[in-house]
């Protein structure tokens, strides 16, 4: 398996740009997680979904923010518009679950957002 | 509320000495407990985890982990610590706080440095 995937790697972009960030998940996987991590912030939670469905977006920052799952293979973090304090490494994850939840995170290689 | 430590920010030690990277938790229940290890420009990558059952975990690397109920911590170990070692490592545990319980509160990371 090629593991979870992200696109693009690398973004630079102006503030008042939009920014679309996109995820592949494992196959099989039916739950999807977007993190940011910034250094003065570390590792925080945006959103995930079950099944395509979003269950907590309480981390996502502001309304600026939006993420979908049209489908069980594909999700996209959309930034619009951008500010340069949205300068972060973005990064998906997903898992699948058992009758137990005990399932461990895979992660994506992550997209490294500049917005000058 | 739950949540996960992380006490310190940097741990340091002799390529070849014994390494501990320490992990406290709070939770109602029992905790699923994992660690991840995050090397420079990448995802974070699953290490081992805690669900049930014996209390010392061994996973990838090399490393383990103990689990101790009655000091509510899941210290992350290595016998003899390697250079490539040299890391950013997270402990997490999975959040229970609600029926849908896929996601995971991490700590802040600990940077483990290995010097030659």
């Amino acid at each position: 398996d090629a593991g979870v995937i992200q696109s693009p790697r690398h973004e630079v972009t102006e503030m008042g740009q939009e920014v679309t960030l996109r995820c592949k998940p494992i196959s099989g996987h039916d739950y999807l997680f977007w993190y940011r991590q910034t250094m003065m912030r570390g590792l925080e939670l945006l959103i995930y979904f079950n099944n395509n469905v979003p269950i907590d977006d309480s981390g996502m920052p502001e309304d600026r923010f939006s993420a979908k799952m049209p489908n069980a293979s594909f999700s996209t973090l959309k930034i619009q518009p951008s500010e340069p304090r949205d300068s972060a490494v973005y990064f998906c994850a997903s898992s699948f679950a058992t009758k137990t939840y005990y399932n461990e995170q895979f992660f994506g290689p992550g997209t490294r957002l500049t917005v000058l | 509320a739950q949540s996960v430590a992380q006490p310190e920010d940097q741990v340091n030690v002799a390529e070849g000495n014994p390494l501990t990277v320490k992990c406290t938790y709070s939770v109602s229940g029992n905790p699923y407990l994992f660690w991840y290890v995050q090397y420079p420009n990448r995802g974070l990558q699953f290490l081992l985890k805690y669900i049930t059952g014996d209390n010392l975990v061994k996973g990838s690397y090399g490393f383990e982990a103990e689990f101790n109920k009655s000091q509510t911590s899941f210290h992350l170990k290595k016998p003899s610590a390697l250079v490539s070692d040299s890391a950013l490592y997270f402990c997490a545990v999975r959040d229970i706080s609600s029926s849908n319980t896929g996601k995971l509160i991490f700590g802040q990371g600990t940077t483990l440095q290995v010097k030659p």
